[in-house]
């Protein structure tokens, strides 16, 4: 069956360091990928998306390719803020299947 | 435009006592999930329908829980008798179709005693 598997966390970064969290999948067929993002306190949100292969999901300063051949999605940015601060999900539909996520702190 | 809307956003119950969840999503939106997220894990998809159809329902533990879309809108997500282990937090959401991004409601946070 389709799953998601994803770095465990937490990852505590210092502002402006460079973030990569990984992200593999395993589905039948070409599913669409998705990045949601939990701030505290608030509901899940989607981040950004990619629906086949070799496209590039960007938002925020966050990016993430589709790589089929490494059957991959992970998402980086290059500076982080306090405010990126978070739990990050990984995604893929159909049948919503979640990573577990990972916890993301930001300090100044 | 308006989001996935649930209700109550919190319950407490005594085991063995039933409960139920309430979820009405976006205008327009043909699929509908329900998941359960328990504190420090990742939303597990519990039931998806398609209008009022049901897509998968593979991880609904059905001696316990059921779930039901009537007209293809809003969706009841039901728990009888409840156990502790299914105090979570239970998601619901909705997306234009089956490979679209979900948008989800604030959750109903449950805690059985």
């Amino acid at each position: 069956g389709n799953s998601v598997t994803q770095m465990e966390g937490p990852v505590t970064l210092s502002e402006e360091a460079f973030l990569t969290i990984n992200c593999t999948y395993t589905a039948t067929g070409y599913p669409s990928l998705f990045w949601y993002v939990q701030y505290p306190g608030e509901g899940l949100q989607l981040l950004l998306k990619a629906t086949k292969a070799d496209d590039k999901g960007s938002n925020k300063g966050f990016e993430a390719t589709y790589r089929k051949e490494t059957t991959s999605f992970h998402l980086e940015k290059g500076s982080v803020q306090v405010s990126d601060s978070a739990v990050y999900f990984c995604a893929l539909n159909p049948l919503g299947v979640f990573g577990k996520g990972t916890r993301l702190s930001v300090i100044a | 435009e308006a989001g996935v809307a649930q209700s109550p956003r919190y319950k407490i119950i005594e085991k063995r006592q039933s409960v139920a969840f309430w979820c009405n999503p976006i205008s327009g939106h043909a699929t509908l999930y329900w998941y359960q997220q328990i504190l420090g894990q990742g939303p597990k998809l519990l039931i998806q329908f398609q209008n009022n159809g049901v897509v998968d329902d593979s991880q609904l533990p059905k001696d316990r829980f059921s779930a039901e879309r009537l007209k293809g809108v809003d969706s009841t997500l039901k728990i009888q008798p409840a156990k502790l282990e299914d105090s979570a937090v239970y998601l619901c959401a909705s997306s234009v179709e089956d490979r679209g991004k979900a948008f989800f409601g604030q959750g109903t946070r449950l805690t059985v005693v």
